[in-house]
C-alpha cells in the first residue's frame, strides 16, 4: 500500500513568486493535514480536510496560503506570493476518520524562498 | 488547548549507551500520546502511541515510552541505541474530545556517536 506521497520534495523559488505543494494522502484516509515545520521550531498544524472540506484552518498563517482538496483525494497547498519566512518544511499527513488511529505523514516538501 | 514540551534540543549518546528523551505535555485530561521519528530525507515514522490501557508501550525498533499522569510525561527510551537510531525525534499529543489534530513538540536531535 502506498504512503503518503508529497510533491515536490523540494523547492527553491524567489520571493514574490508563487509555489504549489501537492499531496496524495493514503487512499480510503478521509482526513488530510498540512503542517510546517520552519528551521528547529515545532511542527505547526496549518489545516485539516475531511474529504472536501475545511474542518479547521486555525493554523494558516495568512491569506497568501490556499488550501484545497478536490474531490476528497489529492491536496494542494498554494503560497502566493511566497515570503522569505515562508520558508520551512510542510508536511501532509492522512488518517481514517475513526479513533484510536493515527495519523501518517509524508516525506515532506522542503521550500527555501530566496 | 494541548501543548508539547520536549526540553532537550539536542542529545549525544554513545553507541550502546541507554536513551531517554523527555517529554512533557500539558492537557486536561489523559490526551492521546505519540513518537515519531524523522530520519533525514525521510518523512515522519510513527515509533508508538499510547491510547490506554497499560501504561509502558512498545514500539518499533526497540523503543518504549511509558505514560506517567502524575508527571504529565510520556518519555521515550532505549536500553541499547544504535548509530541508525540518529534521527530527530518529536513528542505529540492530540485530545480526546475534537478531530484529530495533533500538536507536537519541537523536537529532539539525537546524534549517536561510535
Amino acid at each position: 500500500e502506498a504512503g503518503v506521497t508529497q510533491f515536490p520534495s523540494h523547492s527553491v523559488i524567489e520571493k514574490g513568486q508563487t509555489v504549489t505543494l501537492r499531496c496524495d494522502p493514503i487512499s480510503g484516509h478521509d482526513n488530510l493535514y498540512w503542517y510546517r515545520r520552519v528551521m528547529g521550531k515545532e511542527i505547526k498544524f496549518l489545516l485539516h480536510f475531511v474529504k472536501e472540506s475545511k474542518q479547521d484552518e486555525s493554523g494558516m498563517p495568512n491569506n497568501r496560503f490556499l488550501a484545497e482538496r478536490t474531490g476528497g483525494t489529492y491536496s494542494t497547498l498554494k503560497v502566493q506570493p511566497a515570503e522569505l519566512e515562508d520558508s520551512g518544511v510542510y508536511f501532509c499527513a492522512s488518517s481514517q476518520v475513526s479513533r484510536n488511529t493515527e495519523a501518517f505523514f509524508g516525506q515532506g516538501t522542503r521550500l527555501t524562498v530566496v | 488547548a494541548q501543548s508539547v514540551t520536549q526540553p532537550d534540543i539536542h542529545i549525544t549518546v554513545s553507541e550502546g549507551a541507554s536513551l531517554e528523551l523527555r517529554c512533557n505535555y500539558s492537557y486536561g485530561a489523559t490526551p492521546y500520546l505519540f513518537w515519531y521519528v524523522q530520519s533525514p530525507g525521510q518523512g515522519l515514522q510513527l515509533l508508538l502511541k499510547y491510547f490506554s490501557g497499560d501504561t509502558l508501550v512498545q514500539g518499533i525498533k526497540g523503543f518504549e515510552a511509558e505514560f506517567k499522569r502524575s508527571q504529565s510525561s510520556f518519555n521515550l527510551r532505549k536500553p541499547s541505541v544504535h548509530w541508525s537510531d540518529a534521527a530527530e525525534y518529536f513528542c505529540a499529543v492530540e485530545g480526546r474530545g475534537g478531530s484529530y489534530i495533533p500538536t507536537f513538540g519541537r523536537g529532539t536531535s539525537l546524534i549517536v556517536h561510535p
